[in-house]
């Protein structure tokens, strides 16, 4: 099956400082990548959608200067998190949804990252 | 805008009993899933409604879908412990492109 990883899968930073989180799709091609961010105890939230080659669709209300996104390759996107605050603690979830039959009506979920921010 | 709703937000029940957690969405859709989450896990994919009156089952539970409804439920049957979790309901719309989530039921499965 279709397989997304995420790395770190947790990390703790100091705030002002700036986070790199991956994502990978490790057995296909990833044509549209997205990213979400989910609060304890609450439901998930599309922060961006990111197509391969071509710049990331932020959702309202989220900042691009703030949430860096690139979606390099068909198998990787990054997520930066800069100038890092404690209200951006959080868990981030990426999932990936590929070309043709595979991933066509689904997306995969990578195992998430806790960004803690002290 | 798209919004989806799930009730109950929590359901406590007892381990051989069988309940229902309902899905309603406010616009035409063109899918609808069902994730389990565990605490501090991301989604596990349960299942995927494409179509009106679409069923699936696995194990003790069974999604279905009315699309005219604009409703899926998620029936819980003869619960054990081992289903405590949240789950979600999503659905997507102009595509598979954007998934909104529903609000999360959390269950716990009492023995």
């Amino acid at each position: 099956g279709a397989v997304v990883s995420q790395h770190p899968s947790w990390v703790i930073c100091k705030s002002g400082t700036s986070v790199k989180i991956e994502c990978r799709s490790l057995d296909f091609q990833a044509t549209t990548m997205f990213w979400y961010r989910q609060f304890p105890k609450q439901s998930l939230m599309l922060m961006a959608t990111s197509n391969e080659g071509s710049k990331a669709t932020y959702e309202q209300g989220v900042e691009k200067d703030k949430f860096l996104i690139n979606h390099a390759s068909l198998t990787l996107s990054t997520l930066t998190v800069t100038s890092a605050h404690p209200e951006d603690s959080s868990f981030y979830i990426c999932s990936a949804a590929g070309s043709g039959n595979q991933g066509r009506h689904e997306q995969y979920f990578g195992p998430g990252t806790r960004l803690t921010v002290t | 805008e798209l919004k989806v709703e799930q009730n109950p937000l929590f359901l406590s029940m007892q381990e051989g009993k069988n309940y229902t957690i309902y899905c309603n969405y406010s616009t035409t859709s063109d899918r609808l899933y069902w994730y389990r989450q565990d605490p501090g896990k991301s989604l596990e994919s349960l299942f995927v409604l494409l179509s009106n009156g679409a069923v699936k089952q696995e194990g003790r539970l069974m999604a279905s879908l009315d699309t005219k409804a604009r409703l899926s439920t998620l029936h819980i049957t003869a619960a054990v412990h081992d289903l405590s979790a949240t789950y979600f309901c999503a659905v997507t719309s102009g595509g598979y492109q954007k998934v909104t989530f529903g609000t999360g039921t959390k269950l716990q499965v009492i023995p």
